[in-house]
């Protein structure tokens, strides 16, 4: 994988319906993935950085998982709500990258009340 | 905390002008700013990176005097779109690391939308 690659593109869910998407990314030369939320009109907001292979984040109803070898994360929302719509971006940093970020296309997510 | 504001959101101009977008770092000190492009339905894509007080890096294909990057404080960045065309019409979207901390995070602006006629 040479890009950064999410799916699926958009994501409509039912409220209280529980939901994950997936995040692809070179797994030579990673340094770390970073998971967004973004809602419009507003500021992209960070949810988690992972650097470890193996690791598992969580913020609320919202949890990420790292598999640094085979170059994927997911994330995953429990019992979505109506406010977490938005389109959720994954980056990927490579080692020696001076901080710079490749992103995915995001995953736009609309939850239906 | 860690909130990074843009200015002006929205801008409409006139082929030839020139435009400049303002990013600030409201309660913390930036070590660098970054600057995005986002075309219709694609990614974010990184324009140039800034320190302060030295020479933006642009990445491949972005032209450096087409889009001129001063980082002349800690919390102030600006890109300035010189002579602007139509094709240059997207979202600009700025973002900052803060100064001294070991995590890694980037904070986002709320960007702004350039629209060139």
């Amino acid at each position: 994988i040479l890009n950064v690659e999410q799916s699926p593109q958009s994501l409509h869910v039912q409220e209280g319906d529980s939901t994950n998407f997936t995040c692809s990314f070179p797994s030579s030369n990673f340094y770390a993935l970073h998971w967004y939320r973004w809602e419009t009109a507003k500021s992209p907001e960070a949810l988690f950085v992972m650097t470890l292979n193996g690791d598992e984040k969580k913020k609320g109803r919202i949890s990420a998982t790292l598999n640094t070898k085979e170059g994927y994360s997911y994330l995953y929302i429990k019992g979505s709500q109506p406010e977490d719509s938005a389109t959720y971006l994954c980056a990927s940093e490579g080692q020696d990258a001076g901080n710079m970020l490749t992103f995915g296309g995001g995953t736009r997510l609309m939850v239906k009340p | 905390g860690a909130v990074v504001s843009q200015h002006p959101s929205r801008v409409i101009c006139k082929s030839g002008t020139s435009v400049k977008i303002e990013c600030r770092s409201l309660d913390f000190q930036a070590t660098t700013m970054f600057w995005y492009r986002q075309f219709p339905k694609k990614s974010l894509m990184l324009m140039a990176t800034s320190n302060e007080g030295s020479k933006a890096t642009y990445e491949q294909g972005v032209e450096k005097d087409k889009f001129l990057i001063n980082h002349a404080s800690l919390t102030l960045s600006t890109l300035t779109v010189t002579s602007a065309h139509p094709e240059d019409s997207s979202f600009y979207i700025c973002s900052a690391r803060i100064r001294g901390y070991s995590l890694r995070e980037q904070y986002f602006g709320p960007g702004t939308r350039l629209t060139v006629t």
